[in-house]
C-alpha cells in the first residue's frame, strides 16, 4: 500500500466547475506539497503547507494533520488547469522536506 | 532570475553507454535533489546533495548510478552502462534550506530513453 494515496486517479470536468482532489497519507510528516505537471512538461510547486489552509489565485490547499488528509481545490476551473496534480509528503526528520514520498497523481482534464 | 535548469531535455542512449544529466540550481540555492519518474509510476526520491557533499543517497541504485554537486558548476547525475529500465524522466529540484519553510523549485526534467 502506497504511503500517499490520491483520489480520484482521473477527473474530467467542465469549464467553470469546482474541483477537489484528495490526498491521504499514513506517515508522520513535516510538510505536504501539491505539485502540478503538464504532459511532457516540468513540475511546478503549487503549495507547501504544514497546517491550515493556503490560497493562491483560484487554487486552495487545506491540510488536516490529525486526520492525515489534504485537499486541493480549484475554483472556476479552466482548460489550462488540465494537468496531473501530485501530492507529496516530506518526512518528519528534523523538519527536512527533501525526501519526498509522492502520490501517483490525479489526471485532471477540463473541457471547454 | 532563472529557475532550476536541467539539460539536456531529451537524451537518447544505447544500452551500455553512459548518461550524464545536468542540473543547475536556482541562484542562492545550495541544496539539490534528484527524483526519478518511471513510465506509469510516480516520482521517487533518489539523492540529496549539498555543495561537494552527498547527504542522502538512499533512493539511488547502488550500482551504475552516481551523483555529484561540485563547488563550481552544476550537479551531475551519472548513469553508467545504461539499461532499458533506466528509461525515465529525471527531475532535479533545489532549495535554499531544508526546513519546511524553504520551498522546492523543480526543473523541467531530462527524459532519458535507452534503446
Amino acid at each position: 500500500k502506497n504511503e500517499v494515496e490520491q483520489s480520484p486517479q482521473n477527473l474530467t470536468a467542465q469549464e467553470g466547475e469546482f474541483i477537489t482532489i484528495n490526498c491521504s497519507y499514513s506517515v508522520g510528516i513535516s510538510a505536504l506539497h501539491w505539485l502540478q505537471q503538464h504532459p511532457g512538461g516540468g513540475i511546478v510547486s503549487l503549495f507547501m503547507l504544514s497546517s491550515g489552509k493556503k490560497k493562491h489565485g483560484r487554487l486552495i490547499a487545506t491540510i488536516n494533520i490529525q486526520e492525515k488528509h489534504s485537499s486541493l481545490h480549484i475554483t472556476a476551473s479552466h482548460p489550462r488547469d488540465s494537468a496531473v496534480y501530485i501530492c507529496a509528503v516530506g518526512g518528519d526528520s528534523g523538519g527536512s522536506n527533501y525526501k519526498l514520498t509522492f502520490g501517483k497523481g490525479t489526471l485532471l482534464t477540463v473541457n471547454p | 532570475n532563472a529557475g532550476v535548469m536541467q539539460n539536456p531535455r531529451h537524451l537518447v542512449r544505447r544500452r551500455g553507454q553512459e548518461a550524464r544529466l545536468r542540473c543547475s540550481p536556482m541562484k542562492g540555492h545550495s541544496h539539490v535533489y534528484w527524483y526519478r519518474q518511471l513510465p506509469e509510476e510516480g516520482l521517487k526520491f533518489m539523492v540529496y546533495l549539498q555543495k561537494e557533499n552527498i547527504i542522502d543517497e538512499s533512493g539511488m541504485p547502488k550500482e551504475r548510478f552516481s551523483a555529484e554537486f561540485p563547488k563550481e558548476g552544476p550537479s551531475i547525475l551519472r548513469i553508467q552502462q545504461v539499461v532499458r529500465g533506466d528509461s525515465a524522466a529525471y527531475f532535479c529540484a533545489s532549495s535554499w534550506g531544508t526546513s519546511y519553510n524553504s520551498p522546492l523549485h523543480f526543473g523541467n526534467g531530462t527524459r532519458l530513453t535507452v534503446t
